[in-house]
């Protein structure tokens, strides 16, 4: 059964840091690995999706790296703001159906 | 972009009714739909695969005759929440594959507060 864990479960800093967000699957049967954003009461973002065969994706000040051999991939946020603070979820997909599995997420707060 | 409407944002409803989520590809077509449920500060957790022209699939744990699914068009699930409980209070959300496609970004709608009293 494949399980995501995302570390750290929270993280505070003052805008302007760079930071990075990391995630962790115990199955590396996947199809592709995504980063959504949840703002409180929302639904989610898709941020980023990286392929099973990429290694990163990028996407203005996100960058995405996916080691599928070892089950971790990493978010890094550039010089955050304020308006980046929210939950950010790693999901893995994979199955006979493609379904999704979820982190718990980390809870962001910038600082201004 | 791929767009996922979810009606209504929000309901209250008292125990022993049933309560209908509407799920709907604003400018796409979704023969796959997922349903999600959220608890608070916990992950989301997929319930049921909805498939446009057949019978959902519902994950382990989740019942079928509680969590009624719909998908009769290849824009539209409904997740139907029969005989409402308190423990059914959560957050549901929905959710597609912007392209019809697997290997694609999954876009989801902003999600359902239900509160059963």
């Amino acid at each position: 059964k494949q399980e995501v864990t995302q570390i750290p479960a929270a993280l505070s800093v003052p805008e302007g840091e760079n930071l990075v967000l990391n995630c962790s699957f115990t199955d590396s049967a996947i199809y592709n690995l995504q980063w959504f954003r949840q703002d409180p009461g929302k639904g989610l973002t898709s941020l980023l999706l990286i392929q099973s065969s990429q290694r990163e994706q990028t996407s203005g000040r996100l960058n995405a790296s996916l080691d599928k051999s070892s089950g971790r991939s990493t978010l890094y946020i550039a010089a955050s703001q304020p308006g980046d603070s929210a939950t950010y979820l790693c999901a893995v997909s994979g199955g006979s159906n493609y379904k999704l599995t979820f982190g718990k997420g980390t809870l962001l707060t910038v600082n201004p | 972009g791929a767009v996922v409407s979810q009606h209504p944002s929000w309901v209250i409803c008292k125990s022993g009714t049933s309560v209908k989520i509407e799920c709907r590809s604003l400018d796409f077509q979704a023969t796959t739909m997922f349903w999600y449920r959220q608890f608070p500060k916990q992950s989301l957790m997929l319930m049921a695969t909805s498939n446009e022209g057949s019978k959902a699939t519902y994950e382990q744990g989740v019942e079928k005759d509680k969590f009624l699914i719909n998908h009769a068009s290849l824009t539209l699930s409904t997740l139907t929440v029969t005989s409402a409980h308190p423990e059914d209070s959560s957050f549901y959300i929905c959710s597609a594959f912007g392209q019809d496609s697997y290997n694609s970004p999954l876009h989801f709608g902003n999600g359902t507060r239900l509160t059963v009293t």
